[in-house]
């Protein structure tokens, strides 16, 4: 079926800088995609959402940027928190489905 | 606002035995999904449970069952375990087949 991804797989940056975490997708028919952010150990917890009418919605010190043109979705950390260190996923969806359709994930860490 | 539980927390057991994993959704939630991640991976939608229907099933056999109950709580069954299944399950709930899936701390089941 059509996945979603990630660019890149781990991401290192220092504590204060703005981080900016990228996922391609391929199904042109999903309709909202959702940012995760899953710490060790723990299951995977919202962060912001998107619909696919929308280019752009924020959130606190989180930006979430749609593309549909080329398909792809970032999110924008703004001022990373060594409290931001974790795997990211981006999921997509369709109002038709049930599933959230998940990529392989991101991970953040932050360094001081 | 009480959210996603989760039980148990880790569990092991031996290939071919039967496991049954718990969870409550978050209150005011009647759409109850599960999702399998293995290690190093995105989650994968096993099944979906809206008013105690089944509302959709990913790409698992008929050995991964469910059951909602009418408190909105699930069960995620697995029979005839291998040892492909141990990973992480994760149970979300969300309001009315809504996108917005809140994620529970998972199962980390083991099979040896």
């Amino acid at each position: 079926g059509e996945s979603v991804g990630l660019h890149l797989p781990t991401l290192s940056v220092q504590e204060g800088d703005n981080s900016i975490i990228n996922c391609a997708y391929s199904n042109s028919a999903s309709d909202y995609f959702i940012w995760y952010k899953q710490e060790s150990g723990k299951g995977p917890q919202f962060i912001i959402d998107i619909r696919s009418n929308m280019d752009k919605r924020q959130g606190q010190r989180v930006t979430v940027l749609l593309n549909k043109t080329v398909k792809h979705l970032s999110l924008q950390i703004a001022a990373t928190q060594p409290g931001d260190s974790a795997v990211y996923f981006c999921a997509e969806g369709t109002n038709s489905g049930y599933a959230l359709n998940f990529g392989k994930g991101t991970s953040l860490l932050v360094t001081p | 606002e009480t959210g996603v539980t989760q039980s148990p927390t880790h569990l092991i057991k031996t290939r071919g035995q039967q496991v049954t994993l718990r969870c409550s959704s978050q209150s005011g939630h009647n759409t109850v999904s599960w999702y399998q991640q293995a290690l190093g991976q995105g989650p994968q939608f096993i099944f979906q449970y809206y008013r105690e229907e089944e509302n959709g099933r990913g790409n698992f056999p008929p050995r991964f069952s469910g059951l909602q109950f009418p408190n909105y709580s699930s069960e995620l069954n697995v029979n005839a375990l291998e040892l492909d299944d141990s990973a992480l399950y994760l149970c979300a709930s969300s309001l009315d087949l809504g996108p917005e899936q809140y994620f529970g701390p998972g199962t980390r089941l083991t099979v040896t």
